[in-house]
Parts: C-alpha cells; sequence; structure tokens
C-alpha cells in the first residue's frame, strides 16, 4: 500500500525556523515526484511545489519561490517542506502529495503549523 | 496560462446524481485531471484521474457510484445514488511542465 505519512502539528512564533517531513513507503520512493500542497484555514488547495527524489530536481510555484525550501533525502524515502523565518501568514494545513497522470494519487494526512506571537 | 475553471458550488438531492465540471484553458484541452474530495475537516482524498478520451483511472476503495468523462475542454466527475458523506468540497488539478495546478473548487451540497 503506498503511503505518506506526515509529521505532526507545529506551534512556531514569527521568525523561528522549521522544517517538516513527509516520509513515502510502499513504493519506489526515487522514481515519482512529491509536491506540497498549502491550504489556509477556510480557503482552497494551493500548489507550492515539487521535487523528485531520484534527482533531487525541485521546482516552485512563483508564489512559494524564495519563501520555502523544498527537499527530500531519498536513503530515508523522506520528502521536507521548510521555512528559515516563519510569519503569522505561513499558518495553514500543508499537504504532501504523489500525483502523476498515470499513477493513482496518494495523499499524506496533512501538518497544521500555527505561528503566533 | 494553464488554468482550471470550476463552479463554486453544487447542490442535489440524497439519492439524485449530480455531475461536475472541471474546465481547461483553451490552449490545453487534451490534458488529462484529477479530481480530489475533501469532506469536512478531512484531508483531500484521490478520487480519479481522467484523460482527454474519457477513460479514467480511479483511486482505491472509489465507489463505483463516482465516475469520470470528458469533452472537448471540459472534464466531468459525475456521482450517482448521492449519499450525505458525499457532501464535500471537489477540486481538480493537473499538471504542467514542471507545475501542478488547482481548479478553486466546487463546494457539493447534498439537499
Amino acid at each position: 500500500e503506498v503511503q505518506l505519512v506526515q509529521s505532526g502539528a507545529e506551534v512556531k512564533k514569527p521568525g523561528e525556523s522549521l522544517k517538516i517531513s513527509c516520509k513515502g513507503s510502499g513504493y519506489s520512493f526515487t522514481s515519482y515526484w512529491i509536491g506540497w500542497v498549502r491550504q489556509m484555514p477556510g480557503k482552497g488547495l494551493e500548489w507550492m511545489g515539487i521535487t523528485y527524489p531520484g534527482d533531487s530536481d525541485t521546482r516552485y510555484s512563483p508564489s512559494f519561490q524564495g519563501q520555502v525550501t523544498i527537499s527530500a533525502d531519498k536513503s530515508i524515502s523522506t520528502a521536507y517542506l521548510q521555512w528559515g523565518s516563519l510569519k503569522a501568514s505561513d499558518t495553514a494545513m500543508y499537504y504532501c502529495a504523489r500525483l502523476g497522470r498515470s499513477v493513482a494519487g496518494t495523499w499524506g494526512q496533512g501538518t497544521l503549523v500555527t505561528v503566533s506571537s | 496560462q494553464l488554468v482550471l475553471t470550476q463552479s463554486p458550488s453544487a447542490s442535489a438531492s440524497l439519492g439524485a446524481s449530480v455531475k461536475l465540471t472541471c474546465t481547461l484553458s483553451s490552449t490545453h484541452t487534451s490534458y488529462t485531471i484529477a479530481w480530489h474530495q475533501q469532506q469536512p475537516e478531512k484531508g483531500p482524498r484521490y478520487m480519479m484521474n481522467v484523460n482527454s478520451d474519457g477513460s479514467h483511472t480511479k483511486g482505491d476503495g472509489i465507489p463505483d457510484r463516482f465516475s469520470g468523462s470528458s469533452s472537448g475542454a471540459e472534464r466531468y466527475l459525475t456521482i450517482s445514488s448521492l449519499q450525505s458523506e458525499d457532501e464535500a468540497d471537489y477540486y481538480c488539478q493537473t499538471w504542467g511542465t514542471g507545475t501542478w495546478v488547482f481548479g478553486g473548487g466546487t463546494k457539493l451540497t447534498v439537499l
């Protein structure tokens, strides 16, 4: 069974750094793009970026370029989303997902990030 | 620019059928899309991919009541024999060159 399991909820202060994770299992982790998607309270799904663990190729939405860093460690089948300096406006639910044109999609369960002073 | 357009809301009665529409931008009418369901207070769930020829590939455990189809730039998700648990937000999504694109979502109300 293909699974993506995300790290737990985080509560941080503005200006702090954060790295959340997404561990894949049940498939060849290096052969599929993994993406990160933001959902702010009461809003829709926003694509942030994708990474290909096989060669570390990473692409960002223009809306998130420079605001976050996406990476993956193929040795432990884990993708990451990180912030260098959090803002209150980063408060949201973050999902990782494996979505492909010719493969059934899989979503992680989500990680809630709350940024508050 | 690759854009997906969805109606913000739809409604249908319990036991009836409903057809949700996702429209691709005019220069991307051959693209495959995916449908995702998000029930209240839950994460998204992959439903199916729908190709330009109307063929679709469902996720594990998706009931037969859910089906996909296509016509031109439009991709559809049809839900028959509506149940209360089908009340959810439905998002379509596609793939550009190095990008993913989501539609704005359709909120389905089961009356």
